[in-house]
């Protein structure tokens, strides 16, 4: 049953804490991202990659990191930095050079 | 350059009516358009999408028009269903670039 997971789907952080969002695929998909989500809005890109071992910042990557060190994973760790981390986040993976892309169940985190 | 500007930002459509999202872009090197359909808590599925050399593609209810000159594109949800209201997100992406552009979204309701 091919598709894209995230895990865990609701995550509580306390402030100063960091805390690691999983995304795993196994749709053989080269590229995946990170979306965040907040309350009635779009979508922001906080970071993608197009290959292992290589990844680009988004529109909002400040406070956050990744990394690529297998196709199927892309981990988004929400650092202290980030001044506002409570959002629904959102990964996702496409084909190389394909813009269609799909989307997993998402995580909602809540810092207390 | 990059926006996709998406409007209304909420629809109510009586059930059996046709509900109408629309787009506009600035960017010519958009070559892709999708469409997503997000019900809460979830992560967006794709709906429909649409690339600039067809003026109109259906699938079911869901019909994408789109005009190439006025860099506009659309959804038309025929026969509207309560089971339609959702979050519904477009999108653009130019060729190998992969960074989809999101619309704000519309959240549409169906009323029975």
């Amino acid at each position: 049953d091919g598709g894209i997971t995230q895990s865990p789907k609701y995550l509580f952080r306390k402030e100063g804490q960091n805390v690691t969002l999983s995304c795993e695929q196994n749709l053989n998909h080269d590229a995946m991202y990170w979306y965040r989500q907040d309350p009635g809005q779009g979508l922001r890109l906080i970071y993608y990659s197009q290959i292992v071992n290589d990844f680009q910042k988004g529109d909002i990557a400040e406070g956050y990191s990744v990394s690529r060190e297998k196709k199927e994973s892309f981990p988004l760790t929400v650092t202290s930095a980030q001044k506002n981390p409570t959002a629904f986040y959102l990964c996702a993976s496409s084909a190389a050079h394909h813009g269609t892309q799909y989307f997993g169940p998402g995580t909602r985190l809540t810092v207390l | 350059q990059q926006q996709v500007k998406q409007s209304p930002q909420s629809l109510i459509v009586q059930k059996g009516g046709i509900s109408i999202i629309n787009c506009a872009y600035e960017n010519t090197a958009f070559d892709y358009f999708p469409w997503y359909q997000q019900f809460p808590g979830k992560g967006p599925a794709l709906l429909i999408a649409i690339r600039p050399d067809v003026s109109e593609k259906k699938e079911g209810r869901f019909t994408i028009s789109f005009n190439k000159s006025a860099k506009q594109f659309s959804l038309h949800i025929m026969d509207s269903q309560p089971g339609d209201s959702a979050t519904y997100f477009c999108a653009a992406v130019k060729g190998g670039a992969q960074k989809l552009v999101f619309g704000q979204g519309t959240r549409l309701t169906i009323n029975p």
